[in-house]
């Protein structure tokens, strides 16, 4: 079983569409994360929510919107795509206790054109 | 969180050992090491982590300084698939909130 699955694993689609990304966590963890990597390799922080709750917001713009329905699901929702959001959004998820290990998903490559 | 200084490539030969290096000279008392790594097209996985002693898993070995401002880790007898970019992260154990902050990482090349 996949401890964290992301659909879909690939995306394209034209600018000024509206796309979500969905992640799904099977482990028993409370916090979940996205971030992204863009074509530079360089791995951000997006989100994080606990138990359902937002509680890392980095500077993103607020076409980004993620929705946590139970602490085993987090989606990310994308208003008006543009050209710059093309990039690889990775899904994780954590305990909230103990060593913080991060459980990576596979990845979503989001191609907008 | 603390800042990490890391080479950006490094290459090895098949089943000889791989020494990976990271400064952390601004390194607190309670920020532990952690090392993931990302294979091609995949996302990242956990490695190892520590906060003062050496410490060994089933992946790697992880030895850290006597002063913590540098740790290195060891990958015993590398494999073509331990070909992957490297992170050294610290991450502070205060608070719930585990934002973890990767840097650009070594790019590990391991030749047959």
């Amino acid at each position: 079983d996949t401890a964290v699955s992301q659909t879909p694993k690939y995306l394209v689609t034209q600018m000024g569409n509206d796309k979500s990304i969905k992640c799904e966590q099977n482990l028993g963890h409370d916090t979940m994360y996205w971030y992204k990597q863009d074509s530079k390799k360089f791995l951000k922080i997006m989100f994080s929510y606990n138990n359902k709750e937002l509680i890392i917001n980095e500077t993103v713009p607020n076409r980004f919107s993620p929705k946590s329905p139970d602490k085993a699901h987090l989606n990310l929702h994308i208003n008006s795509l543009e050209l710059g959001d093309s990039a690889v959004y990775f899904c994780a998820s954590s305990r909230t206790t103990g060593t913080g290990e991060l459980f990576f998903g596979e990845g979503s490559r989001l191609t907008v054109l | 969180d603390a800042k990490t200084t890391q080479p950006n490539s490094m290459e090895s030969n098949e089943e000889e050992p791989v020494h990976l290096p990271c400064n952390h000279s601004t390194i607190s008392g309670t920020d532990y090491i952690h090392w993931y790594r990302q294979l091609p097209s995949q996302g990242p996985e956990y490695v190892i982590h520590g906060l003062t002693s050496n410490v060994n898993n089933r992946m790697a070995s992880l030895a850290i300084a006597e002063d913590r401002k540098s740790s290195t880790l060891i990958l015993h007898r590398a494999t073509l698939r331990d070909a992957a970019v490297y992170y050294c992260i610290l991450r502070n154990s205060g608070g719930s909130n585990y934002k973890l902050t990767f840097g650009k990482g070594t790019l590990l090349t391991v030749n047959p």
